[in-house]
């Protein structure tokens, strides 16, 4: 079945820690979107990219670095500097071709310890 | 400019009634409206989208209303169940740029 796969589903992370949370897709999608989601706030864009070895930052970009590689992969790291971690982050991706029903993972629960 | 509002940011419904979600938006580019489902501790799932050369649109129990001229649209739920049970965002899109604004969610709980 095709898919996104986000891991791991928990992350506990120390002060002063990075730490990376993996996105793999295989629906042969172009672009792929990470984003952060906090109660009451809705999902707020971290970055995005449409093409391999391409990425935009979206709203809430500091903090936060990510890679595109692979057409399959988007892993997101949180930097030491993202002062506020705690969250739940999700992955998407898109077909790009006139159809914009993003497919998300399930996503990763990062906790600061 | 970007921002999609939504309300409420909760909702409680009996058994069978129908729950309206709203939404506004500001950008007259946007010409792509879809909604998403999400159960606690998943992914949000696409549930029904419109795009504005048409105002309403229904899969199912679900509905969209779209109203170009306010620049809103809005969910309705039909005979609503528990199971319906969920967090609920909207968002819009342009199509040149895929990439979506989201609301700020509702959470909707369907008493039995």
């Amino acid at each position: 079945d095709g898919g996104i796969t986000q891991s791991p589903k928990y992350l506990f992370r120390k002060e002063g820690q990075n730490v990376t949370l993996s996105c793999e897709q295989n629906l042969n999608h172009d672009a792929m979107y990470w984003y952060r989601q906090d109660p009451g706030q809705g999902l707020r864009l971290i970055y995005y990219s449409q093409i391999v070895n391409d990425f935009q930052k979206g709203d809430i970009a500091e903090g936060y670095s990510v890679s595109r590689e692979k057409k399959e992969s988007f892993p997101l790291t949180v930097t030491s500097a993202q002062k506020n971690p705690t969250a739940f982050y999700l992955c998407a991706s898109h077909s790009g071709a006139g159809n914009y029903g993003y497919t998300f993972g399930s996503g990763t629960r990062l906790t600061v310890v | 400019q970007q921002q999609v509002k939504q309300s409420p940011q909760s909702l409680i419904v009996q058994k069978g009634g129908i729950p309206i979600i709203n939404c506004a938006y500001e950008n007259t580019a946007f010409d792509y409206f879809p909604w998403y489902q999400q159960f606690p501790g998943k992914g949000p799932a696409l549930l029904i989208a419109i795009r504005p050369d048409v105002s309403e649109k229904k899969e199912g129990r679900f509905t969209i209303s779209f109203n170009k001229s306010a620049k809103q649209f809005s969910l309705h739920i039909m005979d609503s169940q528990p199971g319906d049970s969920a967090t609920y965002f909207c968002a819009a899109s342009r199509t040149n740029t895929g990439k979506l604004i989201f609301g700020q969610g509702t959470t909707l709980q369907v008493k039995p």
